[in-house]
This record gives C-alpha cells, structure tokens and sequence, in this order.
C-alpha cells in the first residue's frame, strides 16, 4: 500500500496563476480531507469529502476548489494564487470521519510569489 | 470559542529524560481528544486518541496521556525520551458542533544527547 500519496513535493506560483494540488489514497477510505499548515497555527482545515461526489467546505475554504469524482482522488484547485496562500498543504484521509484515525500524506510546501 | 492550548512551542529534554508536553482544551461535550506526531519533512501520524472510557490512554513508541475532565487537559508524556523522539507534536480535539478536530499550535521537541 502506498497510503496517501501528494504532488507536487514542491511548487512555485505567481501570483494570479491557478494549479492543482494531487492526492490519492489506496486505503479505500471514505473520508478524504485538504489541511493547511503555517508556523505557529497548527492545521486548518479547507475542503473534506465524505465520499466520491460529496464536499463540504472546512474553516478556510476561500480562494480553493475541491472535486471528488472517484474514491481514490482528491485534487485541490487554487483558482487565483495569492501570497497569502503560501502554506504547506497536507492531503488527509480516513475510513469512518473526521474523527476517526486519519492518514497524511507527505504534503506540498506552496510559495506565491 | 472552541480552542486548544499546547504550552510551549519549543520543549527540549536530555535524552533519556521525562518527556512532557502540555494541551489544555475546550470543550462542552464529552471530547474526542488526540495526538499526533510530525517527523521532519513527512506528515503527521496518529500517536494516540482518546473517545471514551479508560482515562489513561497508551500510544505508539511509549507515549501515553492521561485525560484529566477537571483540569481540561490531555498532557503526553513518555518516561524516557529518545532522539529518535525529536519532532513535532500536535495536540487536537474534535469540534462540538461538526465532528471536526481543531488542532493545537504544535511543539517541537528538541532532544540533547
């Protein structure tokens, strides 16, 4: 099993420039989630989905887009970088919720320049 | 508001020393309480969680943490630290009102030889 894999590892933006952040899980899990990671705040939660076809939006949605047409995927759209953006990103994903046990991927550190 | 408090960004111990680190939550509702681990440059792993019942809770790699209701705290502690400890921990609790987690800042923990 490769778990919950991410790509890029590593990515530059400018601003006003749109990408997609990749993540994919092999665990068959339900529940799939996209977290934010920035110094001294811990990890915010963006978009989940509670199966494929179904999203909901977290504490910090703004500026992002989710889509999840299978159970294995769950891309991650900036639509229009901003600095503010710049974060390390961390694709997350779990058999029953949230609150269940969750599995991380490696994560993407973004730069928006 | 819903919040959790970990004391201390930086914690160091010697090796082979206590280890401690310290979250206070909120909560209005019996919590689901947890820690993770995040070693450099991975994501973040699940340590230990508690959901109900016994209040001292065992994890992985000799951590343990004990539920105090009264004190509204969940500290980690390990008896004997290791440089193979060195990373950083964060503390979360679920959100009352949709299942969420909302995580702590983080604490690194620095290991001496």
């Amino acid at each position: 099993n490769a778990g919950v894999t991410q790509t890029p590892k590593f990515q530059v933006l400018k601003t006003g420039q749109s990408m997609t952040l990749q993540c994919a899980q092999d665990m068959n899990h339900e529940y799939m989630s996209w977290y934010r990671q920035d110094p001294g705040m811990g990890l915010r939660l963006i978009h989940y989905s509670v199966g494929a076809g179904i999203t909901d939006q977290g504490e910090v949605p703004n500026g992002y887009n989710v889509s999840r047409s299978t159970t294995e995927d769950f891309p991650l759209r900036l639509l229009s970088a901003a600095p503010s953006q710049t974060s390390v990103y961390f694709c997350a994903s779990s058999y029953y919720g949230l609150e269940a046990t969750q599995y991380f991927g490696p994560g993407t550190r973004l730069t928006v320049l | 508001a819903q919040s959790v408090t970990q004391l201390g960004s930086h914690v160091s111990v010697s090796e082979g020393a206590l280890v401690l680190l310290r979250c206070n939550y909120s909560s209005s509702v019996p919590p689901y309480l947890f820690w993770y681990v995040q070693y450099p440059n991975q994501g973040l792993q699940l340590l230990l969680k508690y959901t109900t019942g016994a209040t001292l809770v065992k994890g992985i790699n000799g951590f343990e943490a004990e539920f105090k209701k009264s004190e509204t705290s969940f500290h980690l502690t390990k008896p004997s630290a290791h440089m193979s400890d060195a990373a950083e921990y964060f503390c979360a609790v679920r959100r009352d009102s949709n299942y969420q987690l909302i995580w702590g800042a983080g604490t690194k923990l620095i290991i001496k030889p």
